[in-house]
C-alpha cells in the first residue's frame, strides 16, 4: 500500500517568512493532493498536481511536484497568521484507486 | 450549493452504546467517502460509496462499523458496541464522480468521544 511522509511534522515561524512543508511517497503518484484544515474543521481543498514537474499556485501558496512523481513540496510565501492550520497531503494511486491515502499532516504556527 | 454537511458536529457516547453518523453530500454527487481522523493515525480512509455500485468497505476496521447510504445521498455511518479506540473524528467526503483526480470535498466532520 503507499505511504506518505510528510516532513517537517510542525512547523513554526514568524510571520512574514516563507516556508517549505515536504510530502515524500513510497510509490509514484498519479493524483497528488494538498489540504489544508484548521482544528475543529474539515478539510480544505488547496491544489490537486498531476504531471511530473507541475506546479501550482494559489495566491501565496505554491505547490509543486517532481519529475519522478514521488515527492511533492508546498512552499507559503511571506506567511500570515490566517495560514496556520494543518496541511495535509494526500494521494490516489490511479486508475480506479479512488481512495486517498493521507500523510500524517503538518501543523503550522504563524507567530505575528 | 452548500457543501458536505454532517451531524452531529459532536459526539459522546458510553462505552458499548451504538452511534450512527450522518452526512450529506453534495447534491449531484455520485461518490461518498467516510474516513476516520484519530491521533496518531492520521487520516484513514474507511469506506466508498459510488452510485449504485457495492460499496468498498476494505478500509473498515471490525464489523461492529457498518455504513449505509440511501437513495445514492445521505449516508449512515454506524459503530456498534462502541470502544475507547473508536474516539476520532469522523469525515465525510463527496466528489462529483468518484474517480483518480476527481476533488474529494470534506465535511466539517463529527468528533465521537466514547468514554
Amino acid at each position: 500500500s503507499q505511504e506518505l511522509e510528510q516532513s517537517p511534522q510542525s512547523l513554526i515561524v514568524q510571520e512574514g517568512k516563507n516556508l517549505t512543508i515536504n510530502c515524500t511517497s513510497s510509490k509514484t503518484l498519479y493524483g497528488l493532493y494538498w489540504y489544508k484544515q484548521k482544528y475543529g474543521e474539515g478539510l480544505i481543498f488547496l491544489m490537486m498536481l498531476q504531471k511530473g514537474g507541475e506546479e501550482k499556485s494559489h495566491e501565496k501558496i505554491t505547490a509543486k511536484l517532481d519529475e519522478k512523481k514521488q515527492q511533492s513540496s508546498l512552499h507559503i510565501t511571506a506567511s500570515q497568521p490566517s495560514h496556520a492550520g494543518i496541511y495535509l497531503c494526500g494521494a490516489d494511486s490511479g486508475g480506479s484507486n479512488y481512495k486517498l491515502t493521507f500523510g500524517k499532516g503538518t501543523l503550522l504556527t504563524v507567530n505575528p | 450549493g452548500a457543501g458536505v454537511s454532517q451531524s452531529p458536529s459532536n459526539k459522546v457516547t458510553e462505552k458499548g452504546k451504538d452511534v450512527e453518523l450522518r452526512c450529506d453530500p453534495i447534491s449531484g454527487h455520485t461518490a461518498l467517502y467516510w474516513y476516520r481522523q484519530s491521533l496518531g493515525q492520521g487520516l484513514e480512509f474507511l469506506i466508498y460509496f459510488q452510485g449504485n455500485s457495492a460499496p468498498d468497505k476494505s478500509g473498515l476496521p471490525s464489523d461492529r462499523f457498518s455504513a449505509e447510504r440511501t437513495g445514492g445521498s445521505v449516508s449512515t455511518l454506524t459503530i456498534q458496541r462502541t470502544q475507547q479506540e473508536d474516539s476520532a473524528v469522523y469525515l465525510c467526503a463527496s466528489s462529483p464522480r468518484g474517480l483518480a483526480g476527481d476533488e474529494q470535498f470534506f465535511g466539517p466532520g463529527t468528533r465521537l468521544t466514547v468514554l
